[in-house]
């Protein structure tokens, strides 16, 4: 049972271009979407997160947009960079619980220069 | 230390051999994660430890899967009787005090195990 849909699975952008990853939810439980970044041979880190108290959240060229009666939430990376290059995978921790997330199964961007 | 560390990185074993596969968390953190993650998938929870105590194991897959951190620092996951469908990286996170806060998890590199 997969509780965090995420797409596209891949995302070709050119450098300076707006990327959109998308993630759908259907546990109500959810309290905190963190998106994650995860370059080649590296674990995953932390990159922004958010509460569903909130409409959007931005750090710098980071943004998340969350939609809480669609159940949905989406990064927004603008001006996107070669560096930019990885994966990255949505996530959701359920309220009342203080110890798991649930993962997206990522999106591989590729930022061409 | 200054990051979560796992060891080996990688590790090929015979299907039915046991396998263990050790993480140090970041010495300040309470809580330690361990998760499945298959090639093109996200990370899947598996156990998890406040301490020494392990609150939760729904995770494992099954009883061939058991984890430990006796004393609430190093932890190690230890897989019995290997099958090839148990081949995946296998990352350790820890965290201090839970995910009450941030939701942030410091993962290591993981250990990438195939079973032949």
């Amino acid at each position: 049972q997969q509780q965090v849909k995420q797409s596209p699975q891949s995302l070709i952008v050119q450098k300076g271009g707006i990327s959109i990853i998308n993630c759908a939810y259907e546990n109500t439980a959810f309290d905190y979407f963190p998106w994650y970044q995860q370059f080649p041979g590296k674990g995953p880190a932390l990159l922004i997160a958010i509460r569903p108290d909130v409409s959007e959240k931005k750090e710098g060229r980071f943004t998340i947009s969350f939609n809480k009666s669609a159940k949905q939430f989406s990064l927004h990376i603008m001006d996107s960079q070669p560096g930019d290059s990885a994966t990255y995978f949505c996530a959701a921790r359920q309220g009342g619980s203080n110890y798991k997330l649930t993962f997206g199964k990522g999106t591989l961007l590729t930022v061409n220069p | 230390g200054a990051g979560v560390s796992q060891s080996p990185r990688y590790k090929v074993t015979k299907r039915g051999q046991d396998v263990t596969l050790r993480c140090d968390p970041i010495s300040s953190h309470a809580t330690l994660y361990w998760y499945q993650q298959a090639l093109g998938q996200g990370p899947e929870f598996l156990t998890y430890f406040n301490y020494e105590a392990q609150p939760d194991k729904s995770g494992l897959p099954s009883d061939r899967f058991s984890a430990e951190r006796p004393e609430g620092s190093i932890s190690t996951l230890t897989i019995q009787r290997t099958e090839q469908r148990d081949s995946a990286m296998y990352r350790c996170a820890s965290t201090p005090k839970g995910l009450r806060g941030t939701g942030e998890l410091f993962f290591g590199e993981g250990s990438r195990l195939t079973v032949l």
